[in-house]
């Protein structure tokens, strides 16, 4: 069974600070790793996946297969990503995706 | 910008009722999704359905539950016999094709059974 770690359900920082929200995967297979975030009263949208390798708002994710982790870092962060963040797996073969518990960060000015 | 939409927002059953719950997913999709989240746990996966049939469904999904599109535009959910534990925050989504690409999610239904 595929499951999906976030072990902090809040993180704290001020403006400018660097940030990374955790993620660790359970999984024997190769897996996709998503970032969908969720900002205040708005719909889960994608963030970005592992696939692409891209940045998005400043953020990125390495999946590292020997630590089964896909955390998300960004150098400085700001007032407006404050939001909540969830990590998902979508194993080989699969539609559904499987979502951590979400991390919510919080920016302070 | 396309969205999918979700009627209700909000919805208050009382114990032992059937709801149902609507998707319009983005016109252009071919597979659709229905995800629960009960307060203050994870977004679980409950059914995806294409070609008008269900693809994929997860345990939770058992009998209660049933999917279907009945007509171009609407997806929906109906929950038969609804319990207080069904109380949760539905979400539908859509995705163009399915293993490979990207999920976009409703803003959700509020289901309170009371």
């Amino acid at each position: 069974a595929q499951r999906v770690t976030q072990p902090e359900k809040l993180l704290s920082v001020f403006k400018g600070a660097p940030v990374e929200l955790k993620c660790n995967y359970s999984y024997s297979g190769s897996p996709e790793l998503f970032w969908y975030v969720q900002y205040s009263r708005q719909r889960l949208q994608l963030l970005l996946r592992h696939i692409s390798r891209e940045s998005i708002k400043g953020f990125t994710a390495d999946l590292n297969k020997g630590e089964t982790s896909f955390h998300l870092k960004k150098p400085f962060a700001q007032e407006e990503d404050s939001a909540m963040y969830y990590c998902a797996l979508r194993a080989t073969g699969f539609q559904k995706l499987v979502f951590g518990t979400g991390t919510r960060l919080l920016v302070s000015p | 910008e396309p969205e999918v939409t979700q009627t209700p927002s909000h919805q208050v059953t009382q114990m032992g009722q059937e709801v149902i719950l609507r998707c319009v997913p983005i016109s252009n999709h071919l597979y659709f999704y229905w995800y629960r989240q009960i307060l203050g746990q994870k977004v679980e996966f409950l059914v995806s359905f294409y070609n008008n049939e269900i693809s994929e469904k997860s345990e939770i999904f058992d009998d209660q539950f049933s999917v279907e599109r009945p007509d171009g535009s609407n997806f929906t959910l109906k929950i038969r016999s609804t319990k207080l534990e069904d109380s949760a925050m539905y979400f539908c989504a859509s995705s163009p094709e399915g293993l490979g690409t990207e999920a976009f999610f409703g803003q959700g239904t509020r289901l309170t059974v009371v």
